[in-house]
């Protein structure tokens, strides 16, 4: 049973535009959020992250969104960019007190920004 | 700061036989953590290493095994190679004073292929 979806495998859109993904969890546990980046041959590369405390967090061009109650978060990306075409995984973790700070990942977005 | 290391890129072999993958962790990193990403699917939790003691492991058989070293390397060891082994090994490093452990750095990881 997945933990974490990510229900959209691919979403286009036009640079400059907002690009939106998201993720769902069913783990009430999961107290630490997390979104990585991969491009093709390489491994992951970290985002941005959140804390089951706050509801938003921004880096840049980057936030992300925590709604605990309906276990949903989402990462915004604002304005895209062409290099911003990748493969977009939400992680999630229950911290301190679950597993020892182990991920569990969604099965990815792929994200194609058209120029 | 030298990120996280991997070797081999890519690696063939027969099932039945045994391999060792290798990973230097990121500079002031303390934690190593593996994954196996299969294709399609987001990276799965295998075990993590904090202070040469493993700290956490997911749903994965006794025949994957690991070793961290005193200067926080590590080796993921596969015995009895099976087909379905065959996929992306990622190592992740974490733990640096200050910044929350589950923030995991990964390294461009190793394609295992089992023929």
């Amino acid at each position: 049973d997945q933990q974490v979806k990510q229900n959209s495998p691919s979403l286009s859109v036009q640079e400059g535009r907002i690009s939106i993904l998201n993720c769902d969890y069913t783990n009430s546990m999961f107290d630490y959020f997390l979104w990585y980046k991969k491009y093709p041959a390489e491994g992951p590369t970290f985002l941005i992250s959140i804390s089951s405390i706050k509801d938003k967090n921004e880096d840049g061009r980057f936030t992300v969104f925590l709604n605990k109650s309906a276990k949903h978060l989402s990462l915004h990306i604002v304005p895209s960019q062409p290099g911003d075409s990748a493969v977009y995984f939400c992680a999630a973790s229950e911290g301190y007190g679950g597993s020892q700070g182990n991920l569990i990942f969604g099965k990815g977005t792929k994200l194609s920004v058209k120029p | 700061e030298t990120g996280v290391t991997q070797s081999p890129t890519h690696l063939i072999k027969t099932r039945g036989q045994q391999v060792t993958l290798r990973c230097s962790s990121q500079s002031g990193h303390n934690t190593v953590s593996w994954y196996q990403q299969a294709l399609g699917q987001g990276p799965q939790f295998i075990f993590q290493y904090y202070r040469e003691e493993e700290n956490g492991r997911g749903n994965f058989p006794p025949r994957f095994s690991g070793l961290q070293f005193p200067n926080y390397s590590s080796e993921l060891n596969v015995n009895a190679l099976e087909l379905d082994d065959s996929a992306l090994y990622l190592c992740a490093s974490s733990g640096r004073l200050g910044v929350r452990k589950e923030t995991q750095y990964f390294g461009p990881g190793t394609r295992l292929l089992v023929l």
